[in-house]
């Protein structure tokens, strides 16, 4: 069966990065794309981009554009989100989420990562 | 870009039938999928309802989604309440840019 095991909580100081990692199994790795997704305390859910797993073609929500980076390897069925330069504001449990047959649908999650940012 | 507006909250009681709408501003609802997800609270969240009508293995056949195209607007059916069924719900479809644009959640209580 398909999962998806997301890297555990951090904590961060203001100004700082956060690299979230998401390994796959279940299926081809090579198939499906991911989402990223995020969700502050008592919030809604938050896009923050996609990326191909066959080309490593990404797209990401202007709100994060210059700050997101997102990449995969294939070779250990990791996706990986990297946020730069964090605020407070950015404190949110951030998803993962497989595609399903097309670009801009999510099909299967991660179990979520909280990041904490704090001085 | 569009926008997709549920109900902040509903509530209905055990057994019975709950309708969640999901209403898009501007471009038809037709034009992209509508997906839908629910989050228990405490969990990720979990595909229901993808390509605006079709259910994941699993995902039993009271979750049932639809467009209607006179209002621009998705729903979430959920037939034979349980207990269980209380989560927050999100609609979610794209742009032409495949931009994913979630709405902003619903609510549900049985009571």
């Amino acid at each position: 069966q398909v999962q998806l095991v997301q890297s555990g909580s951090e904590v961060k100081k203001p100004g700082a990065s956060v690299k979230v990692s998401c390994v796959a199994s279940g299926y081809t790795f090579s198939n499906y794309g991911f989402n990223w997704v995020r969700q502050a305390p008592g919030q809604g859910l938050e896009w923050m981009g996609w990326i191909t797993t066959y080309n490593g073609n990404t797209n990401y929500a202007q709100k994060f554009q210059g700050r997101v980076t997102m990449t995969t390897a294939t070779s250990t069925r990791t996706a990986y989100m990297e946020l730069r330069s964090l605020t407070s504001d950015d404190t949110a449990v951030y998803y993962c989420a497989r595609e399903g047959r097309y670009t801009g649908t999510s099909s299967y999650w991660g179990q979520g990562t909280l990041v904490t940012v704090s001085s | 870009n569009f926008m997709l507006t549920q109900p902040h909250s509903v509530s209905e009681s055990p057994g019975k039938t709950v309708t969640i709408s999901c209403t898009r501003s501007s471009g038809s609802i037709a034009s992209n999928y509508v997906l839908w997800y629910q989050q228990r609270p405490g969990s990720a969240p979990r595909t229901l309802i993808y390509e605006d009508n079709e259910r994941p293995s699993g995902v039993p056949d009271r979750f049932s989604g639809s467009l209607d195209i006179s209002s621009n607007s998705a729903s979430l059916i959920i037939s034979g309440l349980k207990t269980e069924d209380e989560a927050d719900y999100y609609c979610q479809s794209y742009d032409s840019s495949i931009h994913v644009i979630f709405g902003g959640g619903t609510k549900l209580t049985v009571l």
